[in-house]
């Protein structure tokens, strides 16, 4: 069973729109939501996180959007550029971070 | 400094062949993570180490084992490759009360 569910699987938007990515989770224990990059060939990379007591946080050009009632998160990226094509993970842990579950990703192309 | 550290990179095992996958980080950090990455899969955590001496079980833990050498190294053993084993697997660390996860570059395993 699938602990966060990811959509869309894939995504092609051209340079300077807006991808939204959505994930939603079930277990109201989770409590940190961190949003994941990977190139091919590379190891995903923290991009982002946020923590249910905020409803948005921005870091450049990404955004993460946080539904507590509805159990959602969405990550935005603003102005995008073709070297944001990447996979892109949301997970979600529980405070101790012993343990993450992650989306099944969501590939992204950004057309020139 | 260079962060987390996988190796092999690639590597092509016989069904019933063992072997083991190596990570060691410099980052001082307390947890690491073994995971496996399969296609439309996400990833899976096999075992995770919130400190050395301790090791507990992920979502995916069987066919494998680990041990945490030390503060700097957490080993993944394949005691009995078969097929479903072929994946990328990534070790991760994690920093800030473990909640901010640093991946290594990865190792590809192929088992026939």
């Amino acid at each position: 069973q699938q602990q966060v569910k990811q959509s869309p699987q894939s995504l092609i938007v051209q340079k300077g729109g807006i991808p939204i990515i959505n994930c939603a989770y079930e277990n109201t224990a989770f409590d940190y939501f961190p949003w994941y990059q990977q190139f091919p060939g590379k190891g995903p990379a923290l991009l982002i996180a946020i923590r249910p007591d905020v409803s948005e946080k921005k870091e450049g050009r990404f955004t993460i959007s946080f539904n507590k009632s509805a159990k959602q998160f969405s990550l935005h990226i603003m102005d995008s550029q073709p070297g944001d094509s990447a996979t892109y993970f949301c997970a979600a842990s529980t405070g101790t971070g012993n343990q993450f579950y992650f989306g099944t990703g969501t590939s992204l192309t950004v057309i020139p | 400094n260079a962060g987390v550290t996988q190796t092999p990179k690639f590597q092509v095992l016989k069904t019933g062949q063992s072997m083991t996958l190596q990570c060691a980080q410099d980052m001082n950090h307390n947890s690491m993570y073994w995971y496996r990455q399969d296609p439309g899969m996400g990833l899976r955590l096999i075992y995770y180490s919130a400190s050395e001496g301790t090791t507990d079980k992920g979502e995916v833990p069987n066919g494998y084992n680990v041990s945490r050498l030390n503060k700097r190294e957490f080993s993944l053993r394949l005691e009995s490759a078969a097929p479903s084993q072929t994946s990328v697997y990534f070790c991760a660390t994690g920093g800030g009360e473990g909640l901010e996860q640093y991946f290594g570059p990865g190792t590809r395993l192929t088992v026939t």
